[in-house]
């Protein structure tokens, strides 16, 4: 079985600030996949990254960074001068290689005000 | 390249009737699938195909009948709608064989059953 973790389920920030958003997952799958969607105001889901379980390096993509640790299923995403336009819901997901589809985490609300 | 369409956008049924919710895709992904997304709750599998012809069940199929008759469609079908399926339903589709490749989303449909 696959499970994933989103324990934040609101979060509010400044502009301008750093937030990190966390995702920790379980999995018997030796081999896995990790991505991260973005879900704006409009309600279309953005994918914005992908990971997979024998690549633990980090990532940096313009102002979002992630942050994958086996050690402790986590796979956490991180937003530097965070701007009003991040303010969306994000959603973590998962999927192992013996399943064919992907689980979700709950998603958490980031609201940040200007 | 319209990527994954979904008909309507938005619907309104009364309890007991029926109606279908369409999903297109053009890419020529074999696999395609269906998720309803709760508050709170994230999104959740529905029904998904890998092919033509076959389909599985998902996490929450109860009330919901999916067919695939071409690679292009997969529609999905409530029976006789009750409240409980008042959400937002998200079709996705993906290559089959790339367990790390990105679900590719529709625009949703936001379904109130009264």
């Amino acid at each position: 079985a696959q499970k994933v973790t989103q324990a934040q389920t609101e979060i509010s920030v400044v502009e301008k600030e750093d937030v990190t958003l966390d995702c920790v997952y379980e999995t018997r799958d030796t081999t896995y996949y990790l991505f991260w969607y973005k879900q704006p105001p409009s309600g279309e889901l953005v994918f914005l990254i992908r990971r997979n379980s024998f690549d633990e390096q980090n990532e940096i993509s313009g102002r979002y960074s992630w942050n994958f640790q086996k050690s402790t299923s986590s796979f956490n995403f991180t937003i530097t001068a965070s701007q009003v336009v991040d303010s969306a819901v994000y959603f973590c997901a998962l999927r192992g290689s013996s399943a064919r589809q992907l689980t979700f985490g709950s998603g958490t609300q980031l609201t940040v005000l200007p | 390249n319209a990527g994954v369409t979904q008909t309507p956008k938005f619907q309104v049924l009364k309890t007991g009737q029926s109606m279908t919710l369409q999903c297109a895709q053009d890419m020529n992904h074999e696999y395609m699938s269906w998720y309803r997304q709760d508050p709170g709750m994230g999104l959740r599998l529905i029904h998904y195909s890998v092919g033509a012809g076959i389909t599985d069940q998902g996490e929450v199929p109860n009330g919901y009948n999916v067919s695939r008759s071409t690679t292009e469609d997969f529609p999905l079908r409530l029976l006789s709608a009750a409240p409980s399926q008042t959400s937002v339903y998200f079709c996705a589709s993906s290559p089959v064989g790339r367990p790390d490749g990105e679900q590719f989303f529709g625009p949703g449909t936001r379904l109130t059953v009264l």
